[in-house]
């Protein structure tokens, strides 16, 4: 159990649209998602915290306006990132918390994003 | 705030050595979560271990096993015999507030084992 997919796995965007990721927990409920960035030989930096139906809190230095996170269901989170820039390219990961279970954090296989 | 540390960047060694990776986290919450990950070539990040601040048992899985020292805020990571497929990065994470916290990252060892 406490499966969480991503999609797409990779993508490549050209410079200057719109890319969406998908963070979909398969089994529970997850009242809280969490998205991460991690650059090369990195680790990973908490980019905003998404509660179910309420807006998302954003990290200190990330950009809201570039990075539009939508939470609408239990088991759905989407990341957007808009007017990609070729250092937008990274490692996105996200993670889930149970509702039910209280603190584990199920994390998603990740998407390479490449802005070329 | 919370952090983790984990000094050891890279970690190099001949495969059925035993290596020990080092972790020490800062929080001032006494009730926590400890953990340690696993990050193969894939990205994939794998759940190893999940430690609460009121359990100081060590543990042992299989060839893996967890030392921690509430003394020393340290929670080390030991796998013996290591093998060639154990070579991945390794992140050691603090989540405070009994987990109703974010988790906090170290910047992870990355550990090759040669064979």
């Amino acid at each position: 159990g406490a499966v969480v997919s991503q999609h797409p796995s990779w993508v490549i965007c050209k410079s200057g649209t719109s890319v969406k990721i998908e963070c979909r927990s398969l089994d529970f409920q997850a009242t809280t998602m969490f998205w991460y960035r991690q650059f090369p030989k990195q680790s990973l930096m908490l980019m905003a915290t998404s509660n179910e139906g309420s807006k998302a809190t954003y990290e200190q230095g990330v950009e809201k306006d570039k990075f539009l996170i939508n939470h609408a269901s239990l088991t759905l989170s989407t990341l957007t990132v808009t007017s990609a820039h070729p250092e937008d390219s990274s490692f996105y990961i996200c993670s889930a918390r149970d509702g039910a279970g209280g603190y584990e954090q199920y994390f998603g296989p990740g998407t390479r994003l490449t802005v070329t | 705030a919370q952090k983790v540390t984990q000094a050891q960047t890279e970690i190099s060694v001949v495969e059925k050595e035993d290596v020990t990776l080092d972790c020490v986290y800062e929080t001032r919450d006494t009730t926590y979560y400890l953990f340690w990950y696993k990050q193969p070539p894939s990205g994939e990040l794998v759940f190893l271990i999940r430690r609460n601040s009121f359990d100081e048992q060590n543990e042992i899985s299989g060839r893996y096993s967890w030392n921690f020292q509430k003394s020393t805020s340290s929670f080390n990571f030991t796998i013996t015999a290591s093998q060639v497929v154990d070579s991945a990065v390794y992140f050691c994470a603090l989540t405070a507030q009994g987990g109703s916290e974010k988790l906090v990252f170290g910047k992870g060892t990355k550990l090759t084992v040669n064979p």
